[in-house]
């Protein structure tokens, strides 16, 4: 079945540091892949998708490249901001299953 | 644009009592709905999804149940509540069958059993 792995965290980093959070995926046919995240006490947000091969999503300065030859969506931003402090899920969606899969989560917390 | 609400944001119940949340969406039809539960520092595990008025699909099983009663409304629900309930609940909603749709979340509603 379909999986979504990504590195779980937590990740701690200065404001203005680069991030990367790696997410790699395994499902059948063309998967869309998606980046949603969550603030302390609130639901989930769509941060941006990407739905074929090669799409670039990006959205409040963040970046997910959509590689499928290496099957990754990792989630990038260059300067990060004590505001970006959050839960980030990677998630799929794949064939006619429009249940999303996600992943764990990885938990990011940008000191000043 | 459409909204999603969901109902109340915070409960706290005793174990053995019933549970109903709700979870309406607008500027949309048919749309399909979601619920997911959240254990704290956990990810997200899916409960139910409906496709339409009246179809359900579980995909755990569980004391929780799921209703549809009108295209855009989509309830949870248990007649007697566990210990192992607790957890932050969100209900979801996307277009159509479209695989490439994304999901769009409520603001959840967390649940404490007591």
């Amino acid at each position: 079945g379909d999986s979504v792995t990504q590195m779980e965290g937590p990740v701690t980093l200065s404001e203005e540091a680069f991030l990367t959070i790696n997410c790699t995926y395994t499902a059948t046919g063309y998967p869309s892949l998606f980046w949603y995240v969550q603030y302390p006490g609130e639901g989930l947000q769509l941060l941006l998708k990407a739905t074929k091969a090669d799409d670039k999503g990006s959205n409040k300065g963040f970046e997910a490249t959509y590689r499928k030859e290496t099957t990754s969506f990792h989630l990038e931003k260059g300067s990060v901001q004590v505001s970006d402090s959050a839960v980030y899920f990677c998630a799929l969606s794949g064939g006619s299953n429009y249940k999303l899969t996600f992943g764990k989560g990885t938990l990011l917390t940008v000191n000043p | 644009s459409q909204t999603i609400h969901q109902w109340p944001a915070t409960l706290v119940q005793p174990v053995g009592s019933p549970l109903s949340l709700e979870c309406t969406v607008e500027g949309t039809s048919n749309p399909n709905l979601y619920w997911y539960r959240q254990a704290a520092g956990r990810g997200l595990q899916l409960l139910f999804y409906s496709v339409g008025i009246g179809q359900i699909s579980s995909e755990v099983p569980q004391n929780l149940s799921a209703s549809r009663p009108q295209d855009r409304q989509f309830i949870l629900s248990s007649k007697k509540l566990l210990l192992s309930d607790s957890g932050f609940y969100l209900c979801a909603w996307s277009e159509g069958i479209q695989s490439n749709q994304p999901q769009h979340f409520g603001d959840g509603t967390r649940l404490s059993i007591l």
